[in-house]
């Protein structure tokens, strides 16, 4: 089974609005992260949000915050106020355990999302 | 913050010859790196994890005498495809955890063409 599902391989927002990208996930383990990361056409890997399964609030940096549902072992991506700068592949990923040699982690497929003007 | 850089950014190499791919963590160390492989609007997916002196551990499929993963100090990790083949063309990303946080973070990628 699939650690991470990205439901959504495309996404389209216009600009100024506010958008979700879905993530949800399977693991048995009580301990875990979560992370979303952006990644541009140029390629590199941007982290924009963690989310530790223990934390009792939804996370939040600037415009994207984290939609976790624990019991639904779902973690949404909300954007508001979309920038055309948001237009990216992004990732949603799991991390497993609190530490040791299998401390990596393990992506979804990822959601294109486009901003449009 | 944490940089991890790659180099080279890009290379174009000829089908046989061998690239190598280098990954640094400038300003901490890292006992853990980690190479992952990106084809076109795929995800990332995880080719090995290399531990700081001791041999890296290749996920299922990966053929390590192909990819050769070699850790020799808490700060470079470097990543040898052999006698390249153009199915080899691909985004090769590598990350690095620190040793005292355990944060992992990305290198900048590295884009391989074989012709």
């Amino acid at each position: 089974a699939q650690k991470i599902t990205q439901t959504q391989p495309g996404m389209f927002v216009q600009e100024k609005e506010a958008v979700t990208l879905d993530c949800t996930y399977d693991t048995s383990d009580p301990s875990y992260g979560l992370f979303w990361y952006k990644q541009p056409s140029s390629g590199e890997m941007i982290f924009l949000i963690y989310q530790g399964s223990y934390d009792q609030q939804n996370a939040t940096e600037g415009r994207y915050s984290l939609n976790f549902q624990k019991a639904r072992k779902s973690a949404n991506l909300v954007i508001s106020a979309s920038q055309l700068g948001d237009s990216a592949m992004y990732f949603c990923a799991m991390r497993e355990g609190r530490g040791g040699s299998n401390y990596q982690l393990t992506f979804g497929k990822g959601t294109l999302l486009t901003v449009n003007p | 913050g944490a940089v991890v850089s790659q180099h080279p950014s890009w290379v174009i190499c000829k089908s046989g010859t061998s690239v190598k791919i280098e990954c640094r963590s400038l300003d901490f160390q890292a006992t853990t790196m980690f190479w992952y492989r990106q084809f076109p609007k795929q995800s990332l997916m995880l080719m090995a994890t290399s531990n700081e002196g001791s041999k890296a551990t290749y996920e299922q499929g990966v053929e390590k005498d192909k990819f050769l993963i070699n850790h020799a100090s808490l700060t470079l990790s470097t990543l040898t495809v052999t006698s390249a083949h153009p199915e080899d063309s691909s985004f090769y990303i590598c990350s690095a955890r620190d040793a005292s946080t355990y944060e992992q973070y990305f290198g900048p990628g590295t884009r391989l063409t074989v012709t």
